[in-house]
């Protein structure tokens, strides 16, 4: 079955280091997400990407983060300097239509900021 | 009013019995509603979801059921087994925009 893939598993950095947060999208899916949970606390929505370009971001994703697809699989995120509040859960999803919410998430890159 | 609340925070049923998590939303621009399983280190699992236009629908031992005048929803989980027990979110979102805002999240443990 299919499924979002996503590295590392877990990553631990130094605050202010960068940190990028690689995803591989099911194949055939155009509409790629990153979510983030601090852990215990509920999913919250950090962006969406379709034909190469940010289709909707939250307050959360401020001038430190970015996202890129850099070629025809791969799917980042980027955090520039990273803060102890970014510790998180990050998941990637996709989805192969628009507006049906029905996204498939990986299994997540656990962060530790340090 | 972008926000879904969730309750119960944690739920405890024993094996055999419904669990029933509960949602309620305020915005009426939502026009579809997921309810996603989480295992511990893992990422969300789509489970069941509905649209308004259907006050009830069964996937085997999961039901969600639908008020549209109420602005609430609710996931009944029927003969609950030891391995339902995850996490629950349920989530929304609107036809004309693709973000999920989740709610906070039930913990379920169902006893053997």
């Amino acid at each position: 079955e299919p499924e979002v893939t996503q590295t590392p598993s877990h990553q631990v950095t130094q605050m202010g280091q960068e940190v990028i947060l690689r995803c591989v999208p099911i194949s055939n899916h155009l509409y790629f997400y990153w979510y983030r949970q601090i852990l215990g606390q509920k999913v919250e929505f950090l962006v969406s990407f379709y034909n190469n370009e940010i289709s909707e971001k939250s307050e959360i994703f401020d001038d430190q983060f970015s996202v890129e697809r850099p070629d025809g699989s791969n799917f980042t995120l980027k955090i520039r300097s990273t803060k102890l509040e970014d510790s998180a859960m990050y998941f990637c999803a996709s989805s192969v239509v628009l507006s049906t919410g029905e996204l498939f998430f990986g299994e997540g890159s656990r962060l530790t900021v340090l | 009013q972008q926000q879904v609340k969730q309750s119960p925070q944690s739920l405890i049923v024993q094996k055999g019995g419904i669990s029933i998590i509960n949602c309620a939303y305020e915005n009426t621009a939502f026009d579809y509603f997921p309810w996603y399983q989480q295992f511990p280190g893992k990422g969300p699992a789509l489970l069941i979801a509905i649209r308004p236009d259907v006050s009830e629908k069964k996937e085997g031992r999961f039901t969600i059921s639908f008020n549209k005048s109420a602005k609430q929803f609710s996931l009944h989980i029927m003969d609950s087994q030891p391995g339902d027990s995850a996490t629950y979110f349920c989530a929304a979102s609107k036809s004309s925009g693709d973000k999920l805002t989740f709610g906070t999240g039930t913990r379920l443990a169902v006893r053997p």
